[in-house]
C-alpha cells in the first residue's frame, strides 16, 4: 500500500487565478496519475505524470491548462491554471506502489472557483 | 479499453450478503478486475483484485466466471457504513488509465 498526502484538501479561488495541489506519497512508486471528478460523477483521467520527462495527457485536457510536475518517484504537483468556474471540481491523485497491484487514491482537493 | 456496466443503484439492509455484478464483455487477456469502493468527499479506496475465477479477502469476494465477461463483487454481512459507491474497472495491471464508469451506488439500510 502507499500512504499519500494530498495538500490543500480544499480552496475557494477567483477566476483568472492559478491553484497548484501537491502529492506526496510514503514510498516510491510507479506510476502516479491525476484525476478530476466533479460532484456526483465518475473519475476522469486527467494525466499521466512522468518522474523526468513530460507528463502524457488525456484528451480534451492540455499542458497549458494543466501543467504538471514530477520531479522525483514520491512527489508530483498539478496546477490548474486561469481558472473558471468550469473548473471547480475535485482534483485526486492516484499512485501505483512498486510491484503492487491496485491503484491508491489520496483524499482530493476539492476545488470552488468563484 | 475495455468498458465496463454495472447498476446505478442498489439496496440493502444490515446484516444480508450484497452481490454486485458487472459486465466487461471486451475484456483482454491481459485485464485484470478491478473493484474501488468511494464514500462522498474521499478518493476511492482499493477493495480487491483479480484475473479468474475466485478471491477473497478480508472484506470481500470477487467471482469471475471462465469467459471473464463479467465479474461479483460479493460483500458479506453489510453495515451502514457499506453505503458507498463502488466501481468495477478492466484494464492491465501495468496500464492504469483505466476507465472509470459510473459505479454502483448502494444504499445499507438499517
Amino acid at each position: 500500500s502507499a500512504v499519500i498526502s494530498q495538500k490543500p484538501s480544499r480552496d475557494i479561488c477567483q477566476r483568472g487565478t492559478s491553484l497548484t495541489i501537491q502529492c506526496q506519497v510514503d514510498s516510491q512508486v510507479t506510476m502516479m496519475f491525476w484525476y478530476r471528478q466533479q460532484p456526483g460523477q465518475s473519475l476522469t483521467l486527467i494525466a499521466t505524470a512522468n518522474q523526468g520527462s513530460e507528463a502524457t495527457y488525456e484528451s480534451g485536457f492540455v499542458i497549458d491548462k494543466f501543467p504538471i510536475s514530477r520531479p522525483n518517484l514520491t512527489f508530483s504537483t498539478l496546477t490548474v491554471s486561469n481558472m473558471s468556474p468550469e473548473d471547480s471540481s475535485i482534483y485526486l491523485c492516484s499512485v501505483v506502489p512498486h510491484g503492487g497491484f491496485g491503484a491508491f487514491f489520496g483524499q482530493g482537493t476539492r476545488l470552488t472557483v468563484v | 479499453l475495455a468498458k465496463t456496466t454495472q447498476p446505478i443503484s442498489m439496496d440493502s439492509y444490515e446484516g444480508q450478503e450484497v452481490n454486485i455484478t458487472c459486465s466487461h464483455n471486451n475484456i483482454a487477456t491481459n485485464d485484470y478486475i478491478t473493484w474501488y469502493q468511494q464514500f462522498p468527499s474521499q478518493g476511492p479506496r482499493f477493495i480487491i483484485q483479480g484475473y479468474k475465477t475466485k478471491v477473497t479477502n478480508e472484506v470481500a469476494s470477487l467471482f469471475i466466471p471462465a469467459d471473464r465477461k463479467s465479474s461479483t463483487l460479493s460483500l458479506p454481512r453489510v453495515s451502514l457504513s457499506d453505503t458507498a459507491v463502488y466501481y468495477c474497472l478492466v484494464g492491465d495491471v501495468g496500464n492504469y488509465q483505466l476507465i472509470w464508469g459510473a459505479g454502483t451506488k448502494l444504499i445499507i439500510k438499517p
